[in-house]
């Protein structure tokens, strides 16, 4: 058990709609990271979050979003689902903030667009 | 672009031995080089992870080497197991969070 906690397991959903996935850090962990996980692509960093800031960004869509709140838990939204948007939804966590520590994956969300 | 190239896809080897997957990278600036196991159903666990000052690190039956020179990084399994039979993925990483992931190699280790 990583202790990265990550709700749902699966959502579906149709296309156009909008859905919240919610992870809970590692205790003690400041750092969340999203990552989009599809069969034709592997694992593909979307943002990164540090004690609430954004910190750093990668392949994240405009309507795609994500925050984290105060209790250091954090929130990917994800708008006007299309198709291509089906895929596993990671999160994970680190200590601090720099890229070169441990990363600590939940079990994913796996998004349904039908 | 892809950054991280991880090479095989995927590998089949037998009970007792060795099973060899290597990562090549462009961007110099990475400065982290994890490796992760993926079960299905699961996410990514981190396995073993080398910094560029290093030229080999070995965790039980798990050691990755760094060629800083060819910019490439490998994992060894030692006497691969049934239950190694997994998704395995290397990653590199900048300075500031961003890590960039190989597409996988799906190892199955038969008994």
């Amino acid at each position: 058990d990583s202790g990265v906690t990550q709700t749902p397991k699966h959502l579906i959903t149709a296309t156009g709609q909008r859905v919240t996935l919610r992870c809970s850090p590692r205790s003690g962990d400041l750092s969340v990271y999203w990552y989009q996980q599809s069969l034709d692509q592997g694992l593909q960093f979307l943002i990164q979050y540090y004690n609430g800031e954004e910190r750093a960004k990668g392949n994240i869509l405009e309507r795609f979003s994500a925050q984290q709140f105060p209790d250091l838990h954090s929130e990917l939204n994800l708008s006007s689902l299309e198709l291509g948007d089906s895929a596993l939804y990671f999160c994970a966590s680190s200590v601090g903030d720099e890229g070169n520590q441990p990363q600590h994956f939940g079990d994913g969300t796996r998004l349904s667009i039908l | 672009q892809q950054q991280v190239k991880q090479s095989p896809q995927s590998l089949i080897v037998q009970k007792g031995g060795i099973s060899i997957i290597n990562c090549a990278y462009e961007n110099t600036a990475f400065d982290y080089f994890p490796w992760y196991q993926q079960f299905p159903g699961k996410g990514p666990a981190l396995l073993i992870a080398i910094r560029p000052d290093v030229s080999e690190k070995k965790e039980g039956r798990f050691t990755t080497s760094f060629n800083k020179s060819a910019k490439q990084f490998s994992l060894h399994i030692m006497d691969s197991q049934p239950g190694d039979s997994a998704t395995y993925f290397c990653a590199a990483s900048i300075p500031g969070g961003k890590s960039t992931f190989g597409d996988g190699t799906t190892l199955t280790v038969k008994p």
